[in-house]
């Protein structure tokens, strides 16, 4: 069964630092993965997400994601936090003929300053 | 570009009445749409895919009778709470689905609208 696993439910970083948020995935076909970002009071804000072709995307924001088949991986990167990217941050799999997404359990995201 | 309304963003109604909300996709047509429910501090739930033209698929466990959906238009699906209980409250988000692939002008991709905060009392 499809699944995305993000093992870190809370991260806490200092601004200016690097970020790394994990995501792994169990599907058996190419998957569509995507990240999006919930800022408190706001809706779902798609960062960036990959299809094919070249395994590192950039996103919006700065963000950038590595896709890494033989890891099953995911991860979500930033060299350098600013405060306002405190939010929860979603990995998700695209799944069947209607691109149903399925979720990880989210990662929140406290930046300090 | 690829964005979506939804309306209202918050309701308080009272126990036993029904509640309508709206999602637009405002700038592309969404044949499908995707109704969540999000719990506090966690991920979201889908409930439904909303198909125009065609009945909505619900996931197990959630009532078909409870959540009405209709996907009446390209940019317009409706979630009703029927019968709304305090169990029933819960932030509702909608998503429409750009189904046109990048060669086709499109994102293949699901976009969000802002949620709508439900109280029933």
């Amino acid at each position: 069964a499809q699944s995305v696993t993000q093992p870190d439910i809370h991260i806490t970083v200092s601004e200016g630092a690097s970020l790394e948020l994990r995501c792994n995935y169990s599907y058996g076909a190419t998957p569509y993965l995507f990240w999006y970002v919930q800022s408190p009071g706001q809706g779902l804000q798609l960062l960036l997400k990959y299809f094919s072709g070249d395994t590192l995307v950039q996103g919006i924001k700065g963000f950038e994601a590595e896709f890494k088949r033989s890891q099953s991986s995911f991860n979500l990167r930033k060299p350098s936090v600013h405060w306002s990217d405190a939010a929860e941050y979603f990995c998700a799999v695209s799944a069947g003929n209607n691109r149903k997404l399925i979720w990880g359990l989210g990662t929140s995201l406290a930046v300090n300053p | 570009g690829a964005v979506v309304s939804q309306h209202p963003s918050w309701v308080i109604c009272k126990s036993g009445t029904s509640v309508k909300i709206e999602c637009r996709s405002l700038d592309f047509q969404a044949t499908t749409m995707f109704w969540y429910r999000q719990f506090p501090k966690q991920s979201l739930m889908l409930m439904a895919t909303s198909n125009e033209g065609s009945k909505a698929t619900y996931e197990q466990g959630v009532e078909k009778d409870k959540f009405l959906i209709n996907h009446a238009s390209l940019t317009l699906s409706t979630l009703t709470v029927t019968s709304a209980h305090p169990e029933d409250s819960s932030f509702y988000i909608c998503s429409a689905r750009d189904e046109l692939t990048s060669w086709q002008g499109g994102t293949d991709t699901q976009y969000f609208g802002p949620g709508t905060r439900l109280t029933v009392l």
